[in-house]
């Protein structure tokens, strides 16, 4: 049971926008920054969203994420089939002195 | 370009120790600005944080875990290490290491950049 709460499943077809959602509490997302996370099939996760919107250099602009409150939200827009892929988000908890994920969404680009 | 490589047994029996050693390249592990950090994946599960250390050598751990968790660091070889203890089958997994931007006062942190990842089974 993740700390953080996301969809098992997302999908979409190509040039869609599609968004997945991550919800928290106050004791995480409420008070502190979230990240999201792009795992390939088979590789290494790899940092997409740090503090709630930043693009890290050669993410492209398709890619965007928000919060409000205790939720966050990661939107990808003009959807490609290289996007196919587990991706989490995470935040520091004040409660647990640490890191919490989210258990991952699998998203499917039919 | 900074890049991280774990290594150490793939393979580790119940009840014992699990030791993994992550080697850091194209920069210095002894950087104030950042930490570093163990997180691990079951198979076809999600990520699981670890535990970190800064280069003073200071640590935390999830809550979870503390109790089995070490993390070290030597400067000396740009290394940080993981020790594990008492595992079982339930510690089966992907390890990874990646570097740890974290200021929890401020309220932010991530990990950037990750190893490749090194699957270590426990079994008998």
């Amino acid at each position: 049971q993740s700390v953080l709460t996301q969809p098992p499943s997302a999908s979409g077809t190509p040039g869609q926008r599609v968004t997945i959602s991550c919800s928290g509490s106050s004791s995480n997302i409420g008070s502190n920054t979230v990240n999201w996370y792009q795992q390939l099939p088979g590789t290494a996760p790899k940092l997409l969203i740090y503090s709630n919107n930043q693009r890290p250099s050669g993410v492209p602009d398709r890619f965007s994420g928000s919060k409000s409150g205790t939720s966050a939200t990661l939107a990808i827009s003009g959807l490609q089939s290289e996007d196919e892929a587990d991706y989490y988000c995470a935040a520091w908890d004040d409660s647990l002195n640490g890191v919490v994920f989210g258990g991952g969404t699998k998203l499917t680009v039919l | 370009q900074l890049q991280l490589q774990e290594s150490g047994p793939r393979l580790v029996k119940p009840s014992e120790t699990l030791s993994l050693t992550c080697t850091v390249s194209g920069g210095s592990i002894s950087s104030p600005s950042y930490d570093w950090g163990w997180v691990r994946q079951p198979p076809g599960k999600g990520l699981e944080w670890i535990g970190s250390i800064y280069f003073s050598g200071s640590t935390y751990y999830n809550p979870s875990l503390k109790s089995r968790v070490a993390v070290s660091v030597d400067t000396s070889k740009n290394q940080f290490s993981l020790r594990l203890s008492s595992v079982t089958a339930a510690d089966t997994a992907v390890y990874y290491c990646a570097r740890h931007i974290q200021r929890a006062v401020a309220g932010y942190n991530w990990f950037d950049p990750w190893g490749q990842g090194t699957l270590v089974t426990v079994s008998s």
